[in-house]
């Protein structure tokens, strides 16, 4: 059981490039989160998926989207990266019975 | 808008001390508190959380207080170890998605 996994750990971007965030979890969780943390401060909510083909804006979802590929899969595409999305990035799930979310270790994005 | 923050970004404590972490909150209608500790290039760790009917839950070596009148968390730790150096944040559900609200974030550093 490894619980929240994402790929890739490091990433260097240019300006402009697009790319993929991938999260998965094997918890059967049905909700999933994507964060960002920025130095000094606490995560914030891009999108969340509340359930296997819904997808919804959280807090700072611009220049993001993300796909619920099926239960266990939910990515996060950048478009068009700008350097102010250099950040760490954070997936996280939850138990449709708790309130407890798990995070998977981050993603470490910079964007030159 | 509401949020969730803390009241000091660094705490310093001797190994063996107890340390109180100390976190705000302004939406009085949130009805469920978490606490992750966050270590140096890793996600966030669930420690403990606790529903505001209650004002007080312990778990291993941590207790978590609430009151609720001065909308006032706090995170005991007893017997502060070294592998307790990290960053604790307490984060408030918002019902809507499971949606967590986080707040910036204490640094404890454990000095042997």
């Amino acid at each position: 059981n490894a619980g929240v996994t994402q790929t890739p750990k490091f990433q260097v971007l240019k300006t402009g490039q697009s790319m993929t965030l991938q999260c998965a979890q094997d918890m059967n969780h049905n909700s999933m989160y994507w964060y960002r943390q920025d130095p000094g401060m606490g995560l914030r909510l891009i999108y969340y998926s509340a359930s296997e083909g819904t997808t919804d804006k959280g807090e700072v979802p611009n220049g993001y989207n993300v796909s619920r590929l099926n239960k266990r899969e939910f990515s996060l595409r950048l478009e068009s990266a700008a350097p102010s999305q250099t950040s760490v990035y954070f997936c996280a799930s939850r138990s449709s019975g708790t309130d407890t979310q798990y995070f998977g270790p981050g993603t470490r994005l910079t964007v030159l | 808008g509401e949020s969730v923050g803390l009241h000091l970004p660094t705490l310093s404590v001797q190994e063996g001390d107890n340390s109180i972490i100390n976190c705000a909150y302004s939406n009085s209608a949130s009805d469920y508190f978490i606490w992750y500790k966050q270590e140096s290039g890793k996600g966030p760790q669930f420690i403990i959380d606790i529903r505001s009917n209650m004002d007080k839950r312990q778990g291993q070596r941590v207790t978590v207080l609430l009151n609720k009148t001065v909308k006032h968390l706090s995170l005991q730790i007893a017997a502060t170890q070294p592998g307790d150096s990290a960053v604790y944040f307490c984060a408030e559900l918002y019902n809507q998605g499971g949606k967590l609200i986080f707040g910036q974030g204490t640094e404890l550093s454990v000095k042997p």
